[in-house]
């Protein structure tokens, strides 16, 4: 069993609807989950970080950690053809490795 | 401020070749690590290094990867010989220190290809 599992997609939906991303994992060890977005040719770009069971919300984003259950999700609000592109679950469990889910494409459509 | 840079941006090299690729972390980052995403399957962590110590090279999946950083500025991975699973991209990433709030900026990433 891989340790963080996450839906490839590829996702397609049209401007303006709200996104819904998730991770499964299964390694009760990790304590520190973030959502990457990477966009074609670049590196991984931070966008959300909580170590904590519940919700954070930054603007349009809105990551949830469900701990009990081993699932975290990211959430995009009104979601804008500059949201496309693949969104990447991390989580560690000390204090540097990155555990890698494989990444979601999402495609917004105007 | 300068973002970690990684060169080259591509590489295609040939079985049995030897390839080098650098990683410039963000100015006075003394965390760096190497990851690597084959076709497919996830980013992988490679190895971390403190300054020009090496902390951890759990990753790093056998002796044909040598990683430095001498001086503890820029990093080099260097694959030889290189074998045909070695393509993929290999990110360069940095953080001002290690603790659980701390935020790995990544670089671009290198794109090996080994024919």
């Amino acid at each position: 069993q891989k340790e963080v599992e996450q839906d490839p997609g590829p996702l397609s939906v049209p401007e303006g609807a709200i996104v819904s991303l998730n991770c499964t994992y299964s390694n009760s060890a990790f304590q520190y989950f973030m959502w990457y977005r990477q966009y074609s040719r670049k590196g991984p770009e931070l966008l959300m970080y909580t170590y904590s069971s519940g919700n954070k919300e930054d603007g349009r984003f809105t990551a949830q950690v469900d701990k009990s259950s081993k699932y975290i999700s990211l959430f995009i609000r009104d979601s804008q053809p500059s949201d496309s592109a693949t969104y990447l679950c991390a989580m560690k469990a000390g204090s540097y490795q990155l555990t890698f889910g494989k990444g979601t494409k999402l495609s917004v459509i105007p | 401020e300068a973002g970690v840079t990684q060169f080259p941006s591509h590489s295609v090299i040939e079985k049995g070749q030897t390839v080098t690729l650098r990683c410039d972390p963000i100015s006075g980052h003394d965390n760096l690590y190497w990851y690597r995403r084959v076709m497919g399957k996830e980013i992988k962590f490679l190895l971390h290094f403190v300054k020009e110590s090496k902390q951890d090279e759990s990753g790093m999946p056998n002796n044909r990867f040598l990683a430095e950083r001498t001086g503890g500025t820029y990093s080099t991975l260097k694959v030889q010989p290189a074998e045909l699973e070695d393509s993929g991209v290999y990110f360069c990433a940095s953080s001002l220190m290690v603790r659980k709030g701390e935020t790995q900026y990544f670089g671009p990433g290198t794109r090996l290809l080994v024919l």
